[in-house]
C-alpha cells in the first residue's frame, strides 16, 4: 500500500513570498490532516478535512494560510504571503476512520529568508 | 493550546539498557499515542492507548495509560541502535472536536554501540 505522498520535499523562499505544498493522502482514507512542526518542537495541528469538508481549522493563521482539499483526495495548503516563523517542516496525514491511527508524509521542509 | 510536557528531553545510552520517558498534562486526555520520528520522515505510530490503566506491548515497546488520565508511559527494553530517534506523546481531550489531537516536545534518544 502506497504512503502519503507529499511534494516538495524541500523549499527555500524569500519573506513576503507565496509557496504551496501538495498532498495525496493514503487511497480511501477520508481523513486529511495539516501539522506545522517547528524545529525542536512536537507536530501542531493546522487543519483537518472530512473528505472535501473543513472539521477543524481553528489554529490555521488565516490571514495569510488557507488549505483546501477538491473532489475529497488531494489537498494544497498555500502560505501567502509568508513570514520568517513560517520556517518549519510541514507535515500531511490521513486517516481511515479512527483519526487515532494517522499515517504521515515525509513532509516539506520550508526555509523562509 | 494544550501543554504536554515530555521527559526527559533527551537521553544518551549503552546499547542494551532499558529506556523510560514519560508524558503529562494539566488535562484529562481519552487517547494516548506515541509515535517515532527519523530524521526527514513523518512520525511513525507505534502505540496507542484508549482506557486508564491500559498497559499495551508492541515488541520491545510497552507503554501505559496513567490512572488519572493526565499521564502516559513509555519504555524500551534492550535497546538497539535502530532505536535512534525522537518519541513523541500524542494525547486527544476530553471533550474534544474534531478529534485533535496535541503532540509533546519529544524525546530524542540516542543509542551508543
Amino acid at each position: 500500500e502506497a504512503g502519503v505522498a507529499q511534494s516538495p520535499r524541500y523549499k527555500i523562499i524569500e519573506k513576503r513570498q507565496s509557496v504551496a505544498f501538495w498532498c495525496n493522502p493514503i487511497s480511501g482514507h477520508a481523513t486529511l490532516y495539516w501539522y506545522q512542526q517547528i524545529l525542536g518542537q512536537g507536530p501542531k495541528l493546522l487543519i483537518q478535512f472530512q473528505n472535501n469538508g473543513v472539521v477543524d481549522d481553528s489554529q490555521l493563521p488565516k490571514d495569510r494560510f488557507s488549505a483546501e482539499r477538491l473532489k475529497g483526495v488531494d489537498s494544497t495548503l498555500k502560505i501567502q504571503p509568508a513570514k520568517l516563523e513560517d520556517s518549519a517542516v510541514y507535515l500531511c496525514a490521513s486517516s481511515l476512520s479512527r483519526p487515532n491511527e494517522q499515517f504521515f508524509g515525509p513532509g516539506t521542509r520550508l526555509t523562509v529568508l | 493550546g494544550q501543554q504536554l510536557n515530555q521527559s526527559p528531553q533527551s537521553m544518551f545510552i549503552q546499547e542494551g539498557e532499558d529506556v523510560s520517558m514519560n508524558c503529562t498534562s494539566s488535562s484529562i486526555f481519552n487517547t494516548w499515542l506515541w509515535y517515532k520520528q527519523d530524521p526527514g520522515e513523518g512520525p511513525v505510530l507505534l502505540i496507542a492507548l484508549y482506557k486508564a490503566g491500559e498497559l499495551t506491548s508492541n515488541g520491545r515497546l510497552t507503554a501505559q495509560f496513567g490512572i488519572t488520565r493526565k499521564d502516559s508511559f513509555l519504555n524500551i527494553s534492550a535497546s538497539i541502535p535502530s532505536d535512534v530517534g525522537i518519541y513523541f506523546c500524542a494525547g486527544q481531550l476530553i471533550p474534544s472536536t474534531g478529534n485533535q489531537f496535541y503532540f509533546g516536545t519529544g524525546t530524542s534518544l540516542t543509542v551508543i554501540p
